[in-house]
């Protein structure tokens, strides 16, 4: 079964860039859409932005001038840079799989365990 | 952006209890609803998908409906283990937005 694993810099500094991989097993990258969602502690779930499996990517309009998902389809990985970064950017970062079907419900699944990011000096 | 509001936002009860948990958007988003559970230091799980569809492995106990912009989730049942935060999440159209949760809590 396809199992995904986050990984980067737990610590980032102010006005810094963010950049997290997520290594994907158990299945091949290329047929499917990727994600990343963020969560802040205590907090509620935001999504991120996404990379389909042509490569075109859309992003959440809060954060589209700051973010770029990116795919490396030979290491089975994809990974996040986020631009300029401040406090309420600490978070979780989760990468997922992101299901799409025509004509049905896209839906997040499975979802990587996690990485906490935090941005201070 | 279209607003997903929960209700309640927390939730106290008891094992064997049947418990309801509410999902309204700000616009109908037909049945593109989901429904995901969260445990402490974990990642969410996706448990209904298009509103009513039930995952593959997750348990009968739980069930979904609605359509257009009020939703629910039912646990008919509660057990030790369903103790955790509920989010629904809409997927009509971008960009993807969440609930704020439902914290259900051991009475």
């Amino acid at each position: 079964q396809v199992q995904l694993q986050e990984s980067g810099p737990g610590l980032v500094k102010p006005s810094e860039t963010l950049s997290l991989s997520c290594t994907v097993s158990g299945g091949s990258i290329s047929p499917y859409y990727w994600t990343w969602i963020r969560q802040p502690p205590a907090g509620g779930l935001e999504w991120i932005g996404y990379i389909s499996n042509s490569g075109s990517t859309n992003y959440n309009p809060s954060l589209k001038s700051r973010v770029t998902v990116s795919v490396d389809r030979s290491k089975n990985q994809f990974f996040l840079k986020l631009t300029s970064v401040t406090a309420a950017d600490t978070a979780f970062y989760y990468c997922a799989r992101l299901v799409v079907v025509a004509g049905e419900c896209d839906w997040f699944g499975p979802w990587g365990q996690g990485t906490l990011v935090t941005v201070s000096s | 952006d279209i607003q997903m509001t929960q209700s309640p936002s927390s939730l106290s009860a008891s094992v064997g209890d049947r418990v309801t948990i509410a999902c309204r958007t700000s616009q109908s988003i037909h049945n593109s609803l989901n429904w995901y559970q969260q445990k402490p230091g974990k990642a969410p799980m996706l448990l209904v998908s298009g509103a009513s569809s039930l995952q593959s492995g997750v348990p009968s106990r739980f069930s979904g409906s609605g359509f257009g912009t009020d939703f629910t989730l039912i646990i008919s049942s509660l057990h030790p283990e369903d103790f955790a935060t509920y989010y629904c999440q809409q997927s009509y159209s971008l960009p993807y937005t969440f609930g704020q949760g439902t914290k259900l809590e051991i009475k």
